[in-house]
This record gives C-alpha cells, sequence and structure tokens, in this order.
C-alpha cells in the first residue's frame, strides 16, 4: 500500500519555467519530508527537506511548500534548466517509526532548451 | 575511498540461483538500507539495519535475506532468484535514521 503518492509521472519543462511536482500522503502521521534527485545510472541525492513544523522552505532555485492540513507537499523548480533534468523522489518519514524512508513513485522531469 | 560501494554493478543470473549483492561504506555510519528501484513504484524499502547484528523487514522483503556482522557491510542475498526479483538494488547509509541518506550507485540485477 503506497502510503506516499506523488504526480505527475513525468514532466516537460521549457527552460525558464517552473517545474511543480506534488505528493500526498494518508493513513499515517509523517515527521520529515525530504525531496531526491537523481540523474540517470546515479543514487539519489538528498535535494532539499522540511519538517512539518514549518510551510515553507527554500534552497536556491527549490522550494518546497507543505500543508499540513491537506496532507500535501509539493517541490517548485524555479527557473528549470536542462541540467534539472532527472528523475525526483518525494520520501516521508513515519512518526512511529523514524528509522526509515517511505518514497513516492518518482518523477521524470525533462527541461527543454 | 571513502563513500558507499556497491558491487557487482551489473550481474545476470538464472531463475533459481542465489546472488549476493554487496554493499560498503567508510563512514561508520549506524544504519544501512536496501531499497529497490522499479518503474511505477519508485524506490520500495527491503530490508534495513540499525545497528551490526540488528535487522528489520521493509515493504517487500519476501525473498530477499540480509545480515550485518560488521558495521561497514551490509550484504543482500537472493535466495532463489526469481524474474520479479529483475530490478535495480541501491543500497543507503545514515548516520541518523531517516535524516540524510548517502545511496550508493546501484546494481542492476537481470534474473532470466
Amino acid at each position: 500500500q503506497q502510503q506516499v503518492k506523488q504526480s505527475p509521472q513525468s514532466l516537460i519543462v521549457q527552460k525558464g519555467g517552473i517545474s511543480i511536482i506534488n505528493c500526498a500522503y494518508e493513513n499515517t502521521a509523517f515527521d520529515y519530508f525530504p525531496w531526491y534527485q537523481q540523474f540517470p545510472g546515479k543514487g539519489p541525492a538528498l535535494l532539499i527537506a522540511i519538517r512539518p513544523d514549518v510551510s515553507e522552505k527554500k534552497e536556491g532555485r527549490f522550494t518546497i511548500s507543505f500543508n499540513k492540513s491537506a496532507k500535501q507537499f509539493s517541490l517548485h523548480i524555479m527557473d528549470s534548466q536542462p541540467g534539472d533534468s532527472a528523475t525526483y523522489f518525494c520520501a516521508a518519514t513515519p512518526s512511529y517509526n523514524t528509522d526509515k524512508l517511505i518514497f513516492g513513485t518518482g518523477t521524470r522531469l525533462q527541461v527543454f532548451p | 575511498d571513502a563513500g558507499i560501494t556497491q558491487s557487482p554493478r551489473y550481474k545476470i543470473t538464472e531463475t533459481g540461483r542465489q546472488v549476493t549483492l554487496m554493499c560498503h561504506q567508510t563512514w561508520s555510519h549506524s544504519y544501512m538500507f536496501w531499497y529497490r528501484q522499479d518503474l511505477g513504484h519508485g524506490l520500495r524499502l527491503i530490508y534495513y539495519s540499525a545497528a551490526a547484528d540488528i535487522t528489520d523487514k521493509g515493504e517487500v522483503p519476501d525473498g530477499y535475506v540480509v545480515s550485518r556482522s560488521k558495521t561497514e557491510n551490509f550484504p543482500l542475498t537472493l535466495e532463489s532468484a526469481t524474474r520479479s526479483q529483475t530490478s535495480v538494488y541501491f543500497c543507503a547509509s545514515s548516520e541518523s535514521g531517516a535524516y540524510g541518506y548517502t545511496f550508493g550507485s546501484g546494481t542492476r540485477l537481470t534474473v532470466v
């Protein structure tokens, strides 16, 4: 049972545009919400993370927005660049077990010049 | 070299064979994890370990065995490989549970 739902599955954005990836969680209380970026042939790497006591976190062109009441969180990539083309995973840590992460299904982002 | 390394990088095996995927980290991180990545399913946790000699099941443990006799190593064994275990396998480690995984480069396993 997938507890973290991610959409869209794939996304095509023009260079300079805004990329938005959405995630929603259900059934469980979660404590920590990271996003991972994966380039082809590589392992995922931590990009940015947020805790539920804040509604937004920004690092450079990357922003996480968190809506606790709706159980949703999203990644915004401003001024998207071809180098941002990668697969992005949202994830969450259940409050009952902070040893592990539950990942979403991934979004393949392609940014065209 | 410091980091987390997985071996082999690619592996083809036959149905029914036993195969072991290796994972080694040099940071002395307490936590280690095995995930499999499949299109449409994302990353699913197979097993994880909070310390040497302590292991726990994840979401999809059936058909897999792990051990952790040393902090730095966390091998994953498929006791009798099936075609449904064809996947890309990622090992990860962290100092403190879910907070800040570092992933290896993965092992692409094909079961024929």
